[in-house]
């Protein structure tokens, strides 16, 4: 069976703090790993990462895949307060399977 | 936003009864689905179609039922509702497998008293 397990799954940490939020997979056939932003509405598209060492990066947003060790991190650098929100993990696998099986999310809390 | 619409947005409805969610999409994405959100659980896959009249089964697809008869819309049904069928659910779209990319619509919030 697919398992996703993100870390940690709540965090309260003061503006302008880095966070890291991490994310572990076991799937068969790995194909690409995803990041959403979840704001009490519906989750949006963060990175995309397929390979290896190549971090995605999005203004204070960055994310690296280790595809040997099996996981993800997303660092989120400067935060704001508007950085509050469930931060989820995805894993997309190929060879007949489909959807994306998640992770239960890291809810973050930047106090101002 | 890939041009998902959900509806209802909400909905309370009684145990026993039938239900359908609609998904509507105007991006002509091949590839859409339906994710249900509950409180410890994360996002979990329904069901879904890769293409009209072309559906397949999720990781908890028990008491739902999907249809597609044109590209752009997916309907999701709850033959006979039950309590622990209350969640958030969500409906998603890419235009293909591989592209990784899953665009979701605004939700729609089901209570089953």
């Amino acid at each position: 069976e697919d398992k996703v397990v993100q870390s940690p799954l709540s965090l309260v940490v003061h503006e302008g703090d880095t966070v890291t939020l991490n994310c572990s997979y076991e799937v068969t056939n790995f194909r690409s790993l995803l990041w959403y932003k979840q704001e009490k509405k519906a989750p949006t598209f963060l990175f995309m990462l397929t390979s290896s060492g190549i971090e995605k990066k999005s203004g204070r947003l960055s994310s690296i895949l280790d595809k040997k060790e099996l996981f993800s991190i997303l660092n989120i650098t400067a935060t704001q307060t508007g950085d509050s929100a469930v931060y989820l993990c995805a894993v997309e696998v190929g060879g007949g399977a489909d959807g994306l099986t998640f992770g239960k999310g890291t809810h973050l809390i930047i106090q101002p | 936003d890939a041009g998902i619409t959900q509806s209802p947005r909400h909905k309370v409805t009684e145990t026993g009864t039938p239900v359908t969610l609609r998904c509507h999409q105007t991006e002509n994405h091949r590839y859409m689905y339906w994710y249900r959100q509950d409180p410890g659980h994360g996002l979990r896959l329904i069901h879904y179609s890769y293409g009209v009249k072309d559906t397949d089964k999720g990781e908890v697809s028990d008491g739902y039922s999907v249809s597609r008869s044109k590209t752009e819309d997916f309907l999701l049904t709850l033959e006979s509702a039950t309590s622990s069928q209350t969640s958030v659910y969500f409906c998603a779209t890419t235009r293909d497998r591989g592209q990784g990319t899953q665009y979701f619509g605004p939700g729609t919030r089901l209570t089953v008293l």
